[in-house]
């Protein structure tokens, strides 16, 4: 079983919606990640946060919002979404970013996003 | 793809059959991971290799990394139906900045 938890696991919404997604580790991790995945493909990074700080956005568009309240907690806040946004987004975190962090990441199942 | 390449891209093999699979990767990195992923879930990490190893072996995984080549290989043995799953290789150039490959899909027949 993974130790992050994401939710919800699976969200329709319409292109004029706002929803959220969230994740949460109690792993003591001082990093959080969003990755989106579409079918057949790799993991793609959307955001990086350490220690609670967002320290790469990798030229995300700004209806994706990351948040990130607690070292624990990670949400993905989302707006005006277009049909070729749905996709598996998964959270993963590690526990940091630098120094002796050996570069493993800890995935949670995923958010399974429809875009109607 | 992001960082490298991943061969084959699908692989069908029987159960007890032994599983290769190569990544390849474009740019100097910390270390190379591999991580698997059932369908449809999260992905799992299998193992990780330093830049200055050149052979990790974990259970039945055996994984290899030539630096001058930029590729690893990820070598399944004995495979069990269970394993069927896509499997990604990592590479960590930037801190916090893992970039998978595109991934092989390892099909194991009972």
């Amino acid at each position: 079983d993974t130790e992050v938890t994401q939710t919800p696991k699976h969200l329709v919404m319409g292109m004029t919606n706002k929803k959220s997604l969230k994740c949460e580790q109690h792993m003591g991790h001082r990093a959080m990640y969003w990755y989106k995945q579409k079918a057949k493909k790799p993991p793609e990074l959307m955001f990086v946060y350490s220690y609670e700080k967002l320290s790469i956005n990798e030229s995300v568009p700004s209806r994706f919002s990351p948040e990130c309240p607690n070292s624990s907690l990670l949400n993905l806040h989302l707006h005006a979404l277009q049909p070729e946004d749905s996709a598996l987004y998964l959270c993963a975190s590690s526990q940091g970013t630098s120094g002796s962090w050996t570069g493993e990441l800890f995935f949670g199942e995923g958010s399974r996003l429809t875009v109607l | 793809s992001q960082q490298g390449e991943e061969d084959p891209q699908a692989l069908s093999i029987q159960e007890g059959e032994n599983a290769t699979m190569n990544c390849s990767y474009k740019t100097s990195i910390n270390n190379l991971q591999w991580y698997r992923q059932n369908s449809g879930r999260g992905l799992v990490h299998l193992i990780l290799i330093r830049s200055n190893e050149r052979e990790k072996h974990s259970g039945r995984l055996r994984v290899t990394l030539d630096t001058s080549k930029k590729s690893s290989s990820l070598l399944i043995t004995a495979s069990r139906a269970a394993d069927t799953a896509s499997y990604f290789c990592a590479t960590d150039a930037n801190a916090g900045k893992s970039t998978f490959g595109d991934g092989t899909t390892l099909t194991v027949k009972p």
